[in-house]
């Protein structure tokens, strides 16, 4: 069964520093999106991933796969409060999506 | 923008009782998923449909839970006899695989309160 592990689960990090939340998957997939969840709130995609090598940017945040390694990274840069959200890997297997644990994050002042 | 809907967005049951959580999902979409997420907890999938039948389905989608997409528009999960375990959100998805990704949308949730 495939799996997808994240890590950190929970990333507490002042304001205007760098941090970067991994994902790492089982299967060869190249296919890995990101997903935002605010709380109590639905899923929004973020970044979609559809080969070794790719490499998404969206504000401060930045998203790569390598497919080799079964690896995706979201690298944050210069965090602001509003990042503060929970954020899934979902890593697609012949369209069966299977999410990671997801990464609470928070950004103090 | 196209959404995805869910009904009911929250429903209180009895243990042992029966409920059925609706979804429309985006009309030209082709897949469609069941997740559920304990409170503050992981996304965890349930089942997937395609071409108007289960493509995979989880160790936690059991004999309990079933999927239908009766008229071509609804997408339901009904839950034959409820447990306190299955108190959760339950999220629709539905995605379409065109240009070489299929990117979820999801609708926004139906809370079920199992006591």
């Amino acid at each position: 069964e495939l799996k997808v592990e994240q890590n950190p689960l929970f990333l507490s990090m002042q304001e205007g520093k760098n941090y970067t939340i991994y994902c790492n998957y089982s299967t060869t997939s190249d296919r890995l999106y990101w997903y935002r969840q605010d709380p109590g709130k639905s899923l929004e995609s973020l970044f979609v991933l559809l080969s070794n090598g790719a490499v998404k940017q969206e504000g401060r945040l930045m998203a790569s796969l390598d497919t080799k390694a079964r690896l995706s990274t979201l690298h944050i840069t210069a965090a602001v409060h509003d990042l503060s959200a929970t954020y899934f890997c979902a890593v697609d297997n012949n369209n069966d999506m299977r999410f990671g644990a997801g990464t609470r994050l928070t950004v103090k002042p | 923008e196209p959404e995805v809907t869910q009904t009911p967005s929250h429903q209180v049951t009895q243990m042992g009782q029966e409920v059925i959580l609706r979804c429309v999902p985006i009309s030209n979409h082709l897949y469609f998923y069941w997740y559920r997420q304990i409170l503050g907890q992981k996304v965890e999938f349930l089942v997937s449909f395609y071409n108007n039948e289960i493509s995979e389905k989880s160790e936690i989608f059991d004999d309990q839970f079933s999927v239908e997409r009766p008229d071509g528009s609804n997408f339901t999960l009904k839950i034959r006899s409820t447990k306190l375990e299955d108190s959760a959100m339950y999220f629709c998805a539905s995605g379409t695989d065109l240009s070489g990704a299929n990117v979820l949308t999801f609708g926004a949730g139906s809370r079920l309160t199992v006591l």
